[in-house]
């Protein structure tokens, strides 16, 4: 059975600094991997998607990368901004499953 | 192109009542997932449907809940006689052909039961 694991579970830093958050899965066999963000109360918000034969991903300050062989993926955000406050989450699809395999997030506060 | 609708956004219901939920895929997704995320807790898949069969429903409880995708019309997530347990937001996704392709979620209906 898949299971994500997210670290750390939460996350409080100054603005401007680069910040690293980690996922991993219990199985390889993935299909794609995407990242989240999810704001209080509020939906999912796609930030990247990989997919199993990609390494990484870029979007803006954002960067993902997927290591499927050992069952790690990292987003890295660049200077961050309070704005980027929320809950971001990590899901892998595959793995022996058909719906999405989540973590349960790592709350990230940014302080101005 | 419309995203992932679903509605109710906010559904209130009492005890012992139903409650139903429905989604509206991407236009051309043919491949529904719905999802819970109960409160402090991660989000949960609980069943994956096709245009008119149910896929794999081994996330869902074995009794109160249903779901369906009908040949026309939204897909529907369906709770009888609901508890305060049942208290969640339910995510709807879409995805066009196949369980490997991206999943686009819809905003949610959060259910509360008093």
């Amino acid at each position: 059975k898949q299971e994500v694991t997210q670290i750390p579970a939460a996350l409080s830093v100054p603005e401007g600094e680069n910040l690293v958050l980690n996922c991993s899965f219990t199985d390889s066999a993935i299909y794609n991997l995407q990242w989240f963000r999810q704001d209080p109360g509020k939906g999912l918000t796609s930030l990247l998607l990989i997919q199993s034969s990609q390494r990484e991903q870029t979007s803006g300050r954002l960067n993902a990368s997927l290591d499927k062989s050992s069952g790690r993926s990292t987003l890295y955000i660049a200077a961050s901004q309070p704005g980027d406050s929320a809950t971001y989450l990590c899901a892998v699809q595959g793995g022996g499953a058909d719906g999405l395999t989540f973590g349960k997030g790592t709350h990230l506060i940014i302080q101005p | 192109n419309a995203g992932v609708m679903q509605n109710p956004r906010h559904l209130v219901r009492r005890r012992g009542q139903e409650a139903r939920l429905r989604c509206s895929p991407m236009k051309g997704h043919s491949h529904v997932y719905w999802y819970r995320q109960l409160p402090e807790e991660g989000l949960k898949f609980m069943v994956y449907l096709q245009k008119e069969n149910i896929i794999d429903e081994s996330g869902m409880p074995k009794e109160r809940f249903s779901a369906e995708f009908p040949k026309e019309g939204p897909s529907i997530l369906r709770i009888q006689q609901v508890v305060r347990g049942d208290s969640a937001a339910y995510f709807c996704a879409s995805s066009p052909l196949s369980r490997a392709d991206e999943q686009f979620f819809g905003p949610g209906t959060r259910l509360t039961v008093l």
